[in-house]
């Protein structure tokens, strides 16, 4: 079975610029994550879809972040225009849907943004 | 404050070792417990999980759960260079609620 896949795995980009990631979740997996993870820390939360719906995206800075998951299937997470604190990996998890299934998130490789 | 505590380490022991990795946590909401293994540029894997207070077996891991000190222990027997990774304790509320994750001790396990 493939696991989550993401891309690109690296980006190094210039501050203003404007940049996307890419994340296929395991097939049947109808909750999809995305986290931010800091250098020495833990994953956060910053956006989670039940299918299509962004239920929770509370924690996602939505003025230069973006994100959409058309079909219920891939889903996209943007930044516009970066600044130098979004260094970090960004990391697309999935999961089957309730209870206990929660627990049991399937994480990408990431992608390491780099903000010069 | 946060929410979860972890102490970072890094933690080196030799080959065969008993580790102990803890957690503290401040919400006694929580209700479920994580430990997460994630190894260099890779993403975090589940190792195992327990709801509520007890201890939980798998093979040369042992979880611990004390809700009244709220305080998480992970156990790893023999412990392997194969074992030598940042391990992540999570934990969250019931229904659905996000996971809040610790920072992560780095663990090293030399031959």
């Amino acid at each position: 079975e493939a696991g989550v896949v993401q891309s690109p795995r690296y980006k190094i980009i210039e501050k203003k610029q404007p940049v996307a990631f890419w994340c296929n979740p395991i097939s049947g997996h109808n909750t999809l994550y995305w986290y931010l993870q800091n250098l020495g820390q833990g994953p956060e939360l910053l956006i989670r879809y039940e299918n299509e719906e962004a239920v929770d995206d509370s924690q996602l800075p939505k003025d230069r972040f973006s994100a959409e998951r058309l079909k219920g299937v891939d889903s996209t997470l943007k930044i516009q225009p970066a600044e130098l604190g979004d260094s970090a990996v960004y990391l697309c998890a999935s999961s089957s849907t309730g209870g206990y299934s929660y627990n049991e998130q399937f994480f990408g490789p990431g992608t390491r943004l780099t903000v010069l | 404050q946060k929410e979860v505590e972890q102490d970072p380490g890094p933690l080196s022991v030799p080959e065969g070792a008993i580790v102990s990795l803890n957690c503290t946590y401040s919400n006694s909401a929580f209700q479920y417990f994580m430990w997460y293994r994630q190894y260099s540029r890779k993403g975090p894997e589940l190792l195992m999980y327990t709801y509520s207070s007890g201890n939980k077996e798998d093979g040369r891991f042992t979880a611990q759960v004390d809700k009244s000190s709220k305080y998480i222990s992970l156990f790893i027997r023999d412990s392997q260079p194969s074992d030598s990774a940042t391990y992540l304790c999570a934990m969250r509320s019931g229904g659905y609620n996000k996971l809040i994750f610790g920072a992560g001790t780095r663990l090293a396990v030399h031959p």
